[in-house]
C-alpha cells in the first residue's frame, strides 16, 4: 500500500522561484494537511483541508498557497520562494474520526538559494 | 499561550532509567490525544493514542489530566533504540491538528 506519498522528494530553487508538492493519498481520507519542519523545532501546520474544494489556514500560512481539487490529492505552492521557505516538508491524512491517526509522507526536502 | 506546549529537553538519561515527559494543551475542546516518535527528521510514527484516562502498550503508559489539561508519556527501562524526538497533538472536531515543539530523549550507554 503506497499511503501517502510526496513528490518530489528533494528541489533545490533558486529566490523567486514557483514550485509545487503534490500530497497525494490512497487511503480515501477526508483530511489532509502540510507541515513545515524547521532544525530544533516540531511540525509547523500550514495549511489543511477537511474536504474535498476545502482548505484552511494554519500557524504559518504566508508565502503558500494550496489547492485540494480532488479528495485523494493536496497540492502546495510556494509562488515566489525565499530562503525562509527552506525546510522540511510534511503532508498527512487521517480521517475525521476522532481516533483516526494521522498518516504522513517521507516528507520533501526544499531548499531555496 | 501555545496551543500545544512540551519541554523541548534533551533529557539525557541512562539506560534502564524511568523517564516522564509531558505536553499541555490549550483548548479544552480537545478529546483524543496522540504522541508520535520522530527519528532524525523523518515522518513522525505514531507511538500512543489516548482516549480517555490513559493507555500503556508495555514500556510507554500515557496518562490523559483533562483538569489541568495537559497528556504525559511516561518510558520504563528506556533503551538505546528510544533516542528520538517525542511529539504529541491533540484532536479535537475542528481538524485543525497543532503539534507541540517535541521533546528530544538521548538514552546513553
Amino acid at each position: 500500500n503506497a499511503g501517502v506519498t510526496q513528490t518530489p522528494k528533494f528541489r533545490v530553487l533558486k529566490t523567486g522561484q514557483s514550485m509545487t508538492l503534490l500530497c497525494a493519498q490512497d487511503m480515501n481520507h477526508e483530511y489532509m494537511y502540510w507541515y513545515r519542519q524547521d532544525p530544533g523545532m516540531g511540525l509547523r501546520l500550514i495549511h489543511y483541508s477537511v474536504g474535498e474544494g476545502t482548505t484552511a489556514k494554519g500557524e504559518v500560512p504566508d508565502g503558500y498557497n494550496v489547492s485540494r481539487l480532488k479528495k485523494q490529492n493536496f497540492l502546495l505552492g510556494l509562488e515566489s520562494a525565499a530562503p525562509s521557505q527552506t525546510s522540511v516538508y510534511f503532508c498527512a491524512s487521517t480521517p475525521p474520526d476522532l481516533t483516526g491517526e494521522l498518516f504522513f509522507g517521507e516528507g520533501s526536502r526544499l531548499t531555496v538559494l | 499561550r501555545k496551543e500545544v506546549e512540551q519541554d523541548p529537553g534533551p533529557f539525557n538519561v541512562p539506560e534502564g532509567a524511568t523517564v516522564a515527559f509531558n505536553c499541555t494543551y490549550s483548548n479544552s475542546a480537545s478529546q483524543s490525544f496522540f504522541w508520535y516518535r520522530q527519528d532524525c527528521r523523518k515522518e513522525p510514527k505514531l507511538l500512543m493514542s489516548v482516549y480517555s484516562s490513559g493507555n500503556e502498550d508495555g514500556r510507554f503508559t500515557a496518562q490523559l489530566n483533562r483538569a489541568s489539561q495537559y497528556i504525559s508519556l511516561l518510558i520504563r527501562d528506556s533503551k538505546l533504540s528510544d533516542s528520538a524526538t517525542y511529539l504529541c497533538v491533540p484532536r479535537n472536531q475542528g481538524g485543525k491538528l497543532i503539534f507541540g515543539q517535541g521533546t528530544e530523549l538521548s538514552v546513553k550507554p
